[in-house]
C-alpha cells in the first residue's frame, strides 16, 4: 500500500521566516500534487509536479519533486500571516491518490 | 455542473442508524474519490471509482461501509449501523483520470455527526 508521510505535522512560524514541509512517499510515482485546505474549508488545489526535478511557485510558496528520493518539499518564503493552512501533499500512484496527513501552518505576527 | 456537490452539508443521526451521502461529480470526470476527515487530523482514503472498472474499496474501514456509483456519474457513500467513531467530514471529489495529471476537485463535504 502507498504510504505518504508529511512532516512537520505542526509548524508555528514568525512572519517574514522561512521554512520546509517536506514530503516522503513509498513507492514510484511522478505525479505529486500539494493542496491547501483553510479552516472549516475543502481543500483546494495548489501545485502539480509531473516528473523527476519539477518545481513549481506561487508567490512566496515553491514545491519541487524528487522521484529518485520520493521526496517533495515546500518550502515558504518570506511567510506572511495569509499563509496560515493546512498543506496536504498527495501522490498518484495510477490514480490511486494517498494523501499525507497535512501541515498545519500558522504564521504569527 | 460547475464543481463537485455533496449532501447533505450536515448529518446529524443517532447510534445505530443508517445514512447515505450523496456526491455529484464534473461532468465528464472518470475517476471519484471519497475521503474521509476526521476533527484536525488528514484525509483517510475510502474508495475510488475509476469509469466502468471494479472500485479500489481497500480503505473501506468495515463492511458497514459501502458505496456505489450509478452510470459513471452520481456516487452514494453508506454508512450501517452508525457508530459514533464514525462522525467525520466526509470529502468526495473528482478528476478527469488518465495519464496525465489528475487534480482532484473537492467538494465542500458532508459532516456527519453520530450521537
Amino acid at each position: 500500500e502507498l504510504k505518504v508521510e508529511q512532516n512537520p505535522l505542526f509548524l508555528s512560524m514568525q512572519e517574514g521566516k522561512n521554512y520546509t514541509i517536506y514530503c516522503n512517499y513509498s513507492t514510484t510515482s511522478d505525479r505529486l500534487y500539494w493542496y491547501r485546505q483553510d479552516p472549516g474549508k475543502s481543500l483546494e488545489s495548489l501545485f502539480v509536479l509531473l516528473s523527476n526535478g519539477a518545481v513549481k511557485q506561487e508567490g512566496r510558496l515553491m514545491a519541487s519533486l524528487d522521484t529518485k528520493a520520493r521526496l517533495s518539499t515546500l518550502h515558504i518564503t518570506a511567510a506572511v500571516h495569509d499563509l496560515s493552512a493546512t498543506y496536504f501533499c498527495a501522490v498518484d500512484n495510477n490514480n490511486d491518490m494517498r494523501f499525507g496527513a497535512g501541515t498545519r501552518l500558522t504564521v504569527k505576527p | 455542473g460547475a464543481g463537485v456537490s455533496q449532501s447533505p452539508s450536515n448529518k446529524v443521526t443517532e447510534k445505530g442508524k443508517d445514512v447515505e451521502l450523496r456526491c455529484d461529480p464534473i461532468s465528464g470526470h472518470t475517476a471519484l474519490y471519497w475521503y474521509r476527515q476526521s476533527l484536525g487530523q488528514g484525509l483517510e482514503f475510502l474508495i475510488y471509482f475509476q469509469g466502468n472498472s471494479a472500485p479500489d474499496k481497500s480503505g473501506l474501514p468495515s463492511d458497514r461501509f459501502s458505496a456505489e456509483r450509478t452510470g459513471g456519474s452520481v456516487s452514494t457513500l453508506t454508512i450501517q449501523r452508525t457508530q459514533q467513531e464514525d462522525s467525520a467530514v466526509y470529502l468526495c471529489a473528482s478528476c478527469r483520470g488518465g495519464s496525465g495529471a489528475n487534480v482532484l476537485t473537492f467538494g465542500a463535504g458532508s459532516r456527519l455527526t453520530v450521537l
